[in-house]
């Protein structure tokens, strides 16, 4: 079974913090993807690594910043968190070998900024 | 603009009962249509997915359906159990220019009542 793990599931901080949220997959996946859910407005894609170091921006990349050293981890960063970013984000993986390009999902992150 | 709409966007019926889903979508070009559910507070996890030459695509109590033409799915629940409370999400997914998309709608969220 595919496991994508998220290094929290709830997370406090305050406005102006430095914010690292982990995401590792086990299934040797190239592509990783960071999202945020909101009630109301669905998935919204933050940023997406196809691969080791590489990274694209997805529809809602201002505010964030993402890291990929390691093909398993793709860390999501909040510069200087807002309350604005109050969501909850969700990590998937998924492999261009698949046809089916299946996304499998974390159990998410709930992150509340004050 | 590539879209996913979902309808309703909430639904509440009696344990035992039969009820379906709707997703409408206007993306293009299309590789295939997934359901997931998400349990609240939980990643979404898959249910189906259909290509563009399925019509019918089952999971237990669930059978989704595929129409291309008309650019219409629908997800169909059989005898409901109260562990269907959930949210469901319609995801429609592309490939343009060597990049693929995934389009999802913001889904319906299913409360059964003992």
């Amino acid at each position: 079974d595919v496991k994508v793990t998220q290094s929290s599931r709830y997370l406090v901080k305050r406005t102006g913090e430095k914010v690292f949220l982990e995401c590792v997959q086990d299934m040797d996946h190239e592509n990783m993807f960071w999202y945020r859910q909101d009630p109301g407005l669905g998935l919204r894609l933050i940023y997406f690594s196809y691969d080791v170091k590489m990274k694209e921006k997805g529809d809602i990349p201002e505010g964030y910043s993402v890291s990929r050293e390691k093909k398993e981890r793709f860390s999501l960063i909040l510069e200087s968190a807002s309350t604005n970013q109050t969501s909850m984000y969700l990590c998937a993986s998924g492999s261009t070998g698949q046809a089916s390009y299946e996304q499998y999902f974390g159990p998410g992150t709930r992150l509340t900024v004050t | 603009k590539n879209q996913v709409e979902q309808s309703p966007q909430s639904l509440i019926i009696l344990e035992g009962k039969n009820c379906t889903l709707q997703c409408n979508y206007t993306v293009s070009p299309f590789s295939n249509l997934r359901w997931y559910k998400q349990d609240t507070g939980r990643g979404p996890v898959s249910l189906t997915i259909m290509t563009f030459s399925e019509n019918t695509k089952s999971n237990g109590r669930y059978t989704a359906t595929l129409d291309a033409d008309t650019k219409q799915s629908s997800l169909h629940i059989t005898a409901s159990q109260l562990s269907d409370s959930a949210s469901y999400i319609c995801v429609v997914s592309g490939v343009a220019s060597g990049t693929y998309k995934y389009i999802f709608g913001t889904g319906t969220r299913l409360k059964v009542l003992a």
